[in-house]
């Protein structure tokens, strides 16, 4: 079955510099790639998704990127602000019967 | 709107007694989930409902029991619970438009001892 490999588990940079996280999945039948970002004592809320026929796409200071042929997609946080601290999880689906596959989460922690 | 809501925020049972966790949305979605969180693991689907009077298994249903009678409601049932099934749950629900773009409530906390 699908299987998607997140990392780093932990990032940390300093306020107002870039993050990016990494994500891997297995199953070259997935065709959708959400991004989840979970504050402490939430529930995990929708930032950004891309289907597997676009390459990139950009909402204000955050953006994903995939590659279909290495099978990995990302996360890029442009301008970091204090707010953006929290774990966020990546994930694939295939369509069909809606199941979401999801990565085991990063911790970005935003540095003062 | 109050979105995805979950009934109770905390529970503590002991080995062996039964539960059931409550999600109500208001956003007229079709379908509806239950996941689990433990640490490290990410989310895990334990059953799925495409519909109302529907249900179907995840991921790691083994333990649980849904019901979806009305299209607003998705209960998860623990009739026995193990000190396995210590962990954070999560129901979201989604539209059957754009049915990936998953809306989560804030969560059941539970703790068998």
């Amino acid at each position: 079955g699908e299987n998607v490999e997140q990392h780093p588990s932990t990032l940390s940079v300093q306020e107002g510099d870039s993050a990016v996280i990494k994500c891997t999945y297995s199953d070259s039948a997935s065709n959708y790639f959400p991004w989840y970002k979970q504050e402490l004592g939430k529930g995990p809320q929708l930032i950004i998704d891309i289907r597997s026929n676009v390459g990139e796409k950009k909402d204000q200071r955050i953006a994903v990127t995939l590659n279909k042929t290495a099978k990995h997609f990302s996360l890029h946080i442009t301008e970091t602000q204090p707010e953006d601290s929290a774990v966020y999880f990546c994930a694939a689906s295939k369509g069909g019967n809606y199941q979401l596959i999801w990565g085991a989460g990063t911790k970005l922690i935003i540095k003062p | 709107n109050a979105g995805v809501t979950q009934t109770p925020k905390f529970r503590v049972l002991k080995t062996g007694q039964s539960m059931t966790l409550l999600c109500a949305q208001d956003m007229n979605h079709e379908y509806m989930y239950w996941y689990r969180q433990d640490p490290g693991m990410g989310l895990r689907l334990i059953h799925y409902s495409v519909g109302e009077g529907t249900t179907a298994k995840g991921e790691v249903p083994d333990g649980y029991n849904v019901s979806r009678l009305k299209k607003q409601n998705f209960l998860l049932g623990l009739e026995s619970a193990a000190p396995s099934q210590t962990s954070v749950y999560f129901c979201a629900s989604s539209d059957s438009a754009a049915r990936e773009a998953q809306y989560f409530g804030p969560g059941t906390r539970l703790l068998v001892l």
